[in-house]
């Protein structure tokens, strides 16, 4: 089976502008959330995709947004992007069964400058 | 909220050595813990999962325990080696079905 899958895996943008993620969660796998990373914060829990439906969300500001597909692809949105967005963002897919455990993605470096 | 604390922050340990790396949390009611490995850069590698109903997993060389009721968890490594240096992390996923990451455990296993 293939892994979770992030694309791209960096990208480098200027303040104020808008930026789209995307991940492919492993076949099979319903439930997809995301993480941002940075050295100061660790890892952090900004929402979790099932069935199309956002079913958790963390604490960040409606700047951060999300969907998924039919397909569970699911894309992060950070629009008006500041300085402190400069992070390592993960997602993660977990099947339905009774483990919920969960399979990370190598991560999308994002840049902003 | 849930908090989740690693001890220690960064441990260096000669090749062959036994080490155990600890979490804890301050909310017992957990759906399960994970235990993950990160190389510098890269995302996060499962190593184990324990239900909230089990008391340890074993795979290979790594062994990990769970406390529920104290709200700890230990995970050891045995006969380390200079490839199992990385980052460490636990994360407990909450009967809110939230996950929430420690802070990591820097380990170095010296040649």
């Amino acid at each position: 089976k293939a892994g979770v899958t992030q694309t791209p895996r960096y990208l480098i943008k200027t303040r104020g502008q808008q930026v789209t993620l995307s991940c492919s969660p492993i076949s099979g796998h319903r439930s997809v959330s995301w993480y941002q990373q940075t050295p100061g914060q660790g890892l952090q829990f900004l929402f979790e995709y099932f069935s199309e439906t956002q079913r958790n969300k963390g604490n960040f500001p409606g700047r951060f947004s999300g969907r998924q597909f039919s397909n569970s692809r699911s894309e992060m949105n950070v629009s008006t992007l500041e300085l402190g967005d400069s992070a390592l963002y993960l997602c993660a897919s977990s099947s339905d069964g009774d483990l919920l455990e969960q399979y990370f993605g190598p991560g999308t470096r994002l840049t902003v400058t | 909220k849930q908090e989740v604390t690693q001890i220690p922050a960064a441990l260096s340990v000669p090749e062959g050595e036994n080490l155990v790396l600890n979490c804890s949390f301050t909310d017992s009611a957990i759906y399960n813990l994970q235990w993950f490995r990160q190389d510098p850069g890269k995302g996060l590698t499962s190593l184990l999962l324990i239900q909230s109903s089990q008391r340890e997993q074993t795979s290979g060389r790594l062994n990990a325990s769970l406390d529920k009721s104290s709200g700890r968890s230990t995970l050891y490594i045995a006969a380390s080696q200079p490839g199992d240096s990385a980052t460490y992390l636990c994360a407990v996923r909450s009967a809110g079905n939230q996950f929430y990451f420690g802070t990591g455990t820097s380990l170095t296993v010296i040649p």
